[in-house]
């Protein structure tokens, strides 16, 4: 089973529209979660972190429901500069690396 | 912003050869990284390193692969002899003094490497 799966897409929005994605995790004893974002031959970068409260950063919101083992992120008003490929990342109690999801990716149409 | 560092951006290599990849990680950070990433598929974690030795690694990250610190700026990865299946992005990350469980990491603009 993988540590972290996640919906490949790809999603293809028009300019303005909100989006979703999901993300779940197996292991219960995970403790830190992340959205990290990743354009095409670039490296990951850190995107938000999700709390357990859920938080808002701008026109992104991430949610967490540990006893679902669920993590989303929400964007509105989707803009061109938003299409990438969105990771969803884990980390666990005691271990010292992170496990990415295989990422969706989203395409944002003018 | 302080940035984490990777030399060369593309190295070809002749399969079974031995290669070096670069890392100059944030300056005042503790802990470092290598992943990994074939083309078309997810991230996948090889090694961490704190205080001078290996703390984890994965199955990925077997006899071939090895890992070193030989100043107080350099990071490097070794492949010892390269197979077709080593071809891919090589990411060097790191983090400050708390570990990758409770902050998010600094990735490099990575390596790409194709083996022939």
């Amino acid at each position: 089973r993988k540590e972290v799966e996640q919906d490949p897409g790809p999603f293809n929005v028009p300019e303005g529209a909100t989006v979703a994605f999901n993300c779940t995790y197996s292991n219960s004893a995970s403790q830190s979660f992340f959205w990290y974002r990743q354009d095409c031959r670039k490296e990951p970068k850190l995107l938000m972190s999700v709390y357990s409260s859920g938080n808002e950063d701008g026109r992104f919101t991430a949610q967490l429901n540990r006893a679902s083992q669920y993590i989303s992120l929400l964007i509105r008003d989707s803009k061109l500069s938003d299409s990438a490929t969105y990771l969803c990342v884990v980390t666990q109690t005691g271990a010292n690396n992170l496990f990415f999801g295989t990422g969706t990716r989203l395409t944002v149409i003018p | 912003e302080p940035e984490v560092t990777q030399t060369p951006s593309h190295q070809v290599t002749q399969m079974g050869q031995e290669v070096i990849l670069r890392c100059v990680p944030i300056s005042n950070h503790l802990y470092f990284y290598w992943y990994r990433q074939i083309l078309g598929q997810k991230v996948e974690f090889l090694v961490s390193f704190y205080n001078n030795e290996i703390s984890e690694k994965s199955e990925i990250f077997d006899d071939q692969f090895s890992v070193e610190r030989p100043d107080g700026s350099n990071f490097t990865l070794k492949i010892r002899s390269t197979k077709l299946e080593d071809s891919a992005m090589y990411f060097c990350a790191s983090i400050g003094d708390r570990g990758a469980s409770n902050s998010p990491l600094h990735f490099g603009n990575g390596t790409r490497l194709t083996v022939t």
